[in-house]
């Protein structure tokens, strides 16, 4: 199976500042039909996950514009350009290039 | 939208057979460009594919290694639904267990989650 490793575990921000996570997988996630399934889920206390991105960059509808992914290959980042305080959360990135889906260790973001 | 509705109980005893089925609204379980899938979470283990469903002509179902010998995922066309069955459970099984959409190789939709507890 793809291993999905994630840093950091947790990351205070201050709000208003930006955050990055980075997400990196054990092998390349490039699909026979040239994309990329990346995806990034936002995980609030006591809810279920929602996912923000899709195919690295694609953000989902209802996701705030200050969420945005890249990436290429192997690693992959989440950026939060200016954190506000319903960003409180654990993030997890999942790849659904090859099965099973896997997904990573998630990183916790907590307010300063 | 879509919605997915888990129901089931929240304890089980050891050996013993946890069933959960997740109700879809906004969809269908027969949708050939769908998958229905479970998935667990759990302090040990984190986020952990379980298995699913899906209807291509025929029903197919695809299973994780780690619980393919005690794991059935059944679909229920007359009520738009599909279920979890995980036979001989320990403690280990303890988790929160999520039906999800699986769409184009993302999880888009989720369930609201059911935590089960394996004790006697």
């Amino acid at each position: 199976d793809v291993v999905m490793t994630q840093s950091p575990l947790s990351l205070p921000v201050t709000l208003g500042q930006p955050a990055s996570i980075s997400c990196r997988s054990s092998q390349s996630l490039v699909y026979s039909d040239g994309n990329i399934y990346l995806n990034w889920f936002q995980q609030r206390p006591g809810q279920s996950p929602r996912r923000l991105i899709y195919k690295v960059s694609n953000r989902d509808s209802g996701a705030p514009d200050r969420f945005s992914g890249s990436g290429s290959g192997t690693d992959f980042t989440l950026k939060i350009s200016r954190v506000e305080a319903e960003d409180v959360g654990i993030y997890y990135c999942m790849q659904g290039t090859d099965w099973p889906p896997t997904f990573g260790g998630g990183t916790k973001v907590e307010i300063k | 939208q879509v919605q997915l509705q888990q129901s089931g109980p929240g304890l089980v005893k050891p050996s013993q057979t946890l069933s959960l089925t997740c109700a879809i609204s906004g969809d269908s379980v027969s949708s050939n460009i769908a998958s229905w899938n479970w998935i667990r979470q759990s302090p040990s283990r984190g986020l952990e594919w379980l298995g699913r469903t899906f209807y291509i002509s025929k029903w197919y179902n695809d299973y994780a290694v780690s619980v393919k010998s005690r794991i059935t995922i059944n679909p229920d066309t007359s009520r738009n639904q599909f279920s979890l069955q995980l036979n001989s459970v320990t403690p280990e099984d303890t988790a929160v267990y999520y039906c999800a959409r699986e769409l184009a190789r993302g999880v888009d939709v989720w369930g609201q989650g059911t935590t089960v507890t394996v004790s006697s």
